[in-house]
C-alpha cells in the first residue's frame, strides 16, 4: 500500500523568500503525485500533478515540484513566497492500475512573515 | 471551469441522528469519491463509486456509512447514526477517467459536519 510523509508539520518563511516543502512517498512503482493547498475552512485546490514525462512540473500560483525517483520525493517549491500563500499544503499519491484512491500526507502548515 | 458542488457547507446534527451529505459531481465524470478530514488530521479516503456500485472502501467506511447515486447528477453519503467522532470535513470528489487514472480529479469545497 502507498504512503506519504511530509516531514515538516509547520514552516515559517519571510515574504519574498524561497520555499521548499518536502514530500516523500512509498509505492512500488511510479505513482501519480499531487500537491493540494487548503486555506482555512476551505476545500482542496490542486496546485500541480505528476503523471509521467518531465520530472519538473509547473503548477498554478508560481509553484513547481520535482519528481525524484531515486529519492522517492516530490518536493514543492516556490522562488518567492507571497503572504497569500499562507495555508496548509498536502502531498498525495495515487496508485496506478489499482483504483483511483488518493493517499494524503499529514500536511505542512505554511506561515508567512511580513 | 467545472466544479464539484457540495451541500450543505455546514451541518450540525445531534448524536444518533442520520445525516445525508450531498454532492453534485462534474457531469461527464465516471468515478465518485468521499474523503474526510478530522480537524487537525490528514485527509482520509472513505469510498469510491463507479458504475453504480462501490469499487473500493476504507476501514473507516463501516456499516454506518452508505453511498448512493439516486439520480443522474447527485452523489450522497449517508451516516445512519452519527457519533461524536464523525465530526469532520467531508469532501466529495469526482474524476473522469477509468480505473487507475486520475484525469480531471476534482474536489468539492467540503461539508463541515459537527455532531453534538
Amino acid at each position: 500500500a502507498q504512503s506519504v510523509t511530509q516531514p515538516d508539520i509547520h514552516i515559517t518563511v519571510s515574504e519574498g523568500a524561497s520555499l521548499e516543502l518536502r514530500c516523500n512517498y512509498s509505492y512500488g512503482a511510479t505513482p501519480y503525485l499531487f500537491w493540494y493547498v487548503q486555506s482555512p475552512g476551505q476545500g482542496l485546490q490542486l496546485l500541480l500533478k505528476y503523471f509521467s514525462g518531465d520530472t519538473l512540473v509547473q503548477g498554478i500560483k508560481g509553484f513547481e515540484a520535482e519528481f525524484k525517483r531515486s529519492q522517492s520525493s516530490f518536493n514543492l517549491r516556490k522562488p518567492s513566497v507571497h503572504w497569500s500563500d499562507a495555508a496548509e499544503y498536502f502531498c498525495a499519491v495515487g496508485a496506478r492500475n489499482a483504483g483511483n484512491m488518493l493517499t494524503f500526507g499529514g500536511g505542512t502548515r505554511l506561515m508567512v512573515k511580513p | 471551469e467545472p466544479e464539484v458542488t457540495q451541500t450543505p457547507s455546514h451541518q450540525v446534527t445531534q448524536m444518533g441522528q442520520e445525516v445525508i451529505l450531498r454532492c453534485v459531481p462534474i457531469s461527464n465524470h465516471l468515478y465518485f469519491y468521499w474523503y474526510r478530514q478530522i480537524l487537525g488530521q490528514k485527509v482520509e479516503f472513505l469510498v469510491s463509486f463507479y458504475n453504480n456500485e462501490i469499487s473500493e472502501k476504507s476501514e473507516i467506511f463501516d456499516d454506518q456509512f452508505s453511498v448512493e447515486r439516486p439520480d443522474g447528477s447527485n452523489f450522497t453519503l449517508k451516516i445512519r447514526s452519527t457519533k461524536l467522532e464523525d465530526s469532520a470535513m467531508y469532501f466529495c470528489a469526482s474524476s473522469e477517467a477509468l480505473r487507475g487514472d486520475y484525469y480531471g480529479y476534482t474536489f468539492g469545497s467540503g461539508t463541515r459536519l459537527t455532531v453534538v
